[in-house]
This record gives C-alpha cells, sequence and structure tokens, in this order.
C-alpha cells in the first residue's frame, strides 16, 4: 500500500536551518510530481512547493522563496525540503502528498517549531 | 491566484442530517479541478472527492460532490459520528493549488 513518512522535524531558533526528509514506498515513485504543504497550529492548510517526477521543474509559494528548497532522489523514494533563515511564522505540521494533479495520498506530518 | 471561500465556517448537525459545504472560488476552475479532504483532529487530510465530484477510493457513498465553473458543494447525505472533521476543498486546476479555509462539522 501507498505510504509516506516524514521526518527532520524539531525545534529551532529564528534564522536556523532544518531539512526535512519524505520516504516514499508502494507505489513507482519516479512517476509522480511530489508536493509539501503545511499547516500552522490551529490553521488551515498551505501548499509550500511542488517538484516535478524528474527533479527538473520545482516552484514555491511566495513566503518561502529563496529560502526553501524542494529536491528528490528517485533512487531512494525520498523527497527532502530544505529550510534555511527560518521565521517565527514558519512553525507548522509539514506534509508531503502524491501529486496526481489531484493530492490522493499524504504522511502524517511533521512539526517544525521555530522559536528562540 | 484563485481564492476559495467555504461557508459556513461551522456546521452543526445531528445524525442522520443532511450536510451541505459550499466553496466558491474567485474564478472559474479549469476543467473543474476541485477536490475535498476530509481532516479529522490531530490526523493528515484525506482525499475525498476530486474532478469535482468523483469519490476517491474507499470513500463511503454518503459523501458526494457537485458543481462547476466557481461554485461547489460537498454534500453527506446522512452525518455519521465519524464524519465530525474539517472539510477543505483545493482547486488544483492553476498554479499556485489554493486550499479554502475549511469547514468544520460538529455533531449536535
Amino acid at each position: 500500500q501507498v505510504q509516506l513518512v516524514e521526518s527532520g522535524g524539531g525545534v529551532v531558533q529564528p534564522g536556523r536551518s532544518l531539512r526535512l526528509s519524505c520516504a516514499a514506498s508502494g507505489f513507482t515513485f519516479s512517476r509522480y510530481a511530489m508536493q509539501w504543504a503545511r499547516q500552522a497550529p490551529g490553521k488551515g492548510l498551505e501548499w509550500v512547493a511542488v517538484i516535478s517526477y524528474d527533479g527538473r521543474h520545482e516552484d514555491y509559494t511566495d513566503s518561502v522563496k529563496g529560502r526553501f528548497t524542494i529536491t528528490r532522489d528517485n533512487s531512494r523514494n525520498t523527497v527532502y525540503l530544505q529550510m534555511n533563515s527560518l521565521r517565527d511564522e514558519d512553525t507548522a505540521v509539514y506534509y508531503c502528498a502524491r501529486d496526481d494533479w489531484y493530492w490522493d495520498y499524504w504522511g502524517q506530518g511533521t512539526l517544525v517549531s521555530v522559536s528562540s | 491566484e484563485i481564492v476559495l471561500t467555504q461557508s459556513p465556517g461551522t456546521l452543526s448537525l445531528s445524525p442522520g442530517e443532511r450536510a451541505t459545504l459550499s466553496c466558491r472560488a474567485s474564478q472559474s476552475v479549469s476543467s473543474d479541478y476541485v477536490a475535498w479532504y476530509q481532516q479529522k483532529p490531530g490526523q493528515a487530510p484525506r482525499l475525498l472527492i476530486y474532478g469535482a465530484s468523483s469519490r476517491a477510493t474507499d470513500i463511503p457513498d454518503r459523501f458526494s460532490g457537485s458543481g462547476s465553473g466557481t461554485d461547489f458543494t460537498l454534500t453527506i447525505s446522512r452525518l455519521e459520528p465519524e464524519d465530525v472533521a474539517v472539510y477543505y476543498c483545493q482547486q488544483y486546476g492553476s498554479s499556485p493549488r489554493t486550499f479554502g479555509q475549511g469547514t468544520k462539522v460538529e455533531i449536535k
């Protein structure tokens, strides 16, 4: 069955960096674009970043452009989100999701807390 | 960017009642590429509906979607206690993908 497992979250000071990972299994990873979304405490869902199936194309929401980078390793069935220059407002649960135009499978999420 | 506005903010109904959730887009959604997700407390979102009206795998038939253009609806025909959740619509017809702010469904 399809599984997405995020890891790498934690507590980090403003201005520091963190790298999230999302390990995929149960499907042919290299055939699908992958997404990252986030949900601040008590808030709704926000799209963060997308990467194409081959890793050649990516896009970001405006608030993270220049600070976050999405990459993937199709040999390891893993997608990453490198988060630099973290801000208080980046505090959220981060989810990865499989993109089949709609997002048909989601991971359980990993919590990132940016606090001094 | 397409803005999605969901209403009502909260819906409080008795078991067995019909729930109607609305999602209005600021401009027409290409090819009716609207999805609905259910998020139960402490859980990740789960896909319910895609293409405005197609049920995802293993979704009970009491959930249905309808609409086109700028107005979309999620209907729960007979509300059950396990349907307590926040429901989000999403458009995936144009970039950036955007979500509505969510409708919370409660049981009276």
